[in-house]
């Protein structure tokens, strides 16, 4: 079956790095995401990676894939008080039926 | 380019009310999905349309729920009675014809509050 698990609650310090962490059960995902949703907004596309990358940089964002333990990590550099955000981990098959399946989200909280 | 436009933003309603939700897709998009959001949960997916056509509609509770894209653009979700666990933002999605990664745009959502 489809299901995303991901850890509801982060706090981070301000500059350090966050890491946040997703396994996923369906091993013919095609496509995993990360996205990010603010208070009151709607949900906004961080990055996402093909499941044969075990690997993606994009400026102070990396994702890490492991689809052997079919583990999803998203790493913040750097963190900002902009980042303060829930932050979803999805995957899809990416075919025609690309019905994204999300997890629960983790909020990601900013120390001063 | 223009986003996925959905209205009302708000609405606040009684239960056994009913309410309907609008949303226009970007311009040229094939597939439009709805998708309901529960304080503290991800996104779930209710219907996915392919231009007028339902391909998706597993999760939806159709003895309260409908949904229509009669043109292939534009679509209504309706919710007749509403219940008090309907209470969630309603998010309406869009992509270009099934592309899957990347292609997908997400409205700012409307937010019910079913009392």
């Amino acid at each position: 079956g489809e299901d995303v698990e991901q850890s509801l609650f982060l706090s981070v310090r301000e500059g350090d790095s966050s890491v946040i962490n997703c396994t996923y059960t369906d091993s013919s995902s095609t496509y995993l995401y990360w996205y990010k949703q603010e208070p009151g907004a709607g949900l906004q596309l961080l990055t996402y990676i093909f499941s044969n990358m075990d690997m993606k940089q994009d400026q102070r964002l990396t994702v890490l894939l492991n689809k052997k333990d079919k583990h999803l990590s998203l790493r913040i550099a750097d963190t900002q008080t902009g980042d303060s955000a829930i932050y979803f981990c999805a995957e899809s098959m990416g075919n025609r039926d690309d019905k994204i399946i999300f997890g629960k989200g983790t909020r990601l909280h900013i120390l001063p | 380019e223009a986003g996925v436009a959905q209205s009302p933003r708000y609405k606040i309603i009684e239960k056994r009310q009913s309410v309907a939700f609008w949303c226009n897709p970007i311009s040229g998009h094939a597939t439009l999905y709805w998708y309901q959001q529960i304080l503290g949960q991800g996104p779930k997916l209710l219907i996915q349309f392919q231009n007028n056509g339902v391909v998706d509609d597993s999760q939806l509770p159709k003895d309260r729920f409908s949904a229509e894209r009669l043109k292939g653009v534009d679509s209504t979700l309706k919710i007749q009675p509403a219940k008090l666990e309907d209470s969630a933002v309603y998010l309406c999605a869009s992509s270009l014809s099934g592309q899957g990664a990347g292609g997908y745009t997400f409205g700012s959502g409307t937010r019910l509050t079913v009392v």
